[in-house]
């Protein structure tokens, strides 16, 4: 399979914990967002990476969210001393930088905090 | 990024075309009209996405009317496998810098049923 897959599908934790997925983008893409979704709404935008370089993070990302994308593949997205509410959907999706605009979505991580 | 407007759900018999509407009144010029879908416990997925004129492809039709206020995406036949939360985005495509803008911002989309 070569799309984008992402690592766990589904963690459960206690709260004050501290979580990491793993996203591997489809491999020839420069682009690699975070995205978070909730129960019934749709998914809120993160940050995303061109390449190794983190261009922008949104005021969601709290000082307890870390992304990185070392090397310009695979990324991961770690977040600090969980708390109830960052039970939620992590998608990762990549795309090229000269496109217009086709995302593609990895299947997400599934968080639950206990 | 020009704020989009879609009804909350809507229903289609199988094997109709299922008309999706999407009202972006505040659209720019140089944003572009975009289509995801959601299926249940899977990532979004790229549907079709365009300027100003009607598009076309394998999945489905986008027309955007002339005035560029509203666009409505068409599955000319719907499957039960269309049942999903479809997502309509307005996006400008292209930064000043000439590389593709980033992320997309997702509202809450319209639920189509597709029912036998």
């Amino acid at each position: 399979d070569t799309g984008v897959s992402q690592n766990p599908r589904h963690k459960i934790t206690k709260r004050g914990q501290n979580v990491t997925f793993r996203c591997d983008p489809i491999s020839e893409h420069n682009r690699l967002y975070w995205y978070r979704q909730t129960l019934g709404q749709g998914p809120e935008f993160l940050t995303y990476f061109q390449n190794e370089a983190q261009l922008e993070k949104s005021r969601l990302l709290s000082d307890r969210f870390s992304a990185e994308r070392p090397k310009g593949s695979f990324s991961t997205l770690e977040i600090q001393r969980t708390e109830q509410g960052d039970s939620a959907m992590y998608l990762c999706a990549s795309s090229l930088a000269d496109s217009t605009g086709e995302l593609f979505f990895g299947e997400g991580s599934r968080l639950t905090v206990l | 990024d020009a704020k989009t407007t879609q009804p909350t759900s809507m229903d289609c018999a199988e094997g109709r075309a299922a008309n999706l509407p999407c009202n972006h009144s505040t659209i720019s010029g140089n944003e572009y009209v975009y289509w995801y879908r959601q299926i249940h416990s899977q990532g979004p997925q790229y549907i079709i996405h365009g300027l100003k004129n009607n598009e076309t492809n394998e999945m489905a039709s986008l027309i955007i009317t002339e005035d560029r206020k509203s666009s409505t995406l068409i599955l000319p036949h719907a499957t039960l496998r269309d049942t999903a939360v479809y997502y309509c985005i307005v996006r400008v495509a292209w930064n000043a810098g000439g590389t593709s803008y980033g992320k997309l911002t997702f509202g809450q989309g319209t639920i189509l049923t597709v029912h036998p």
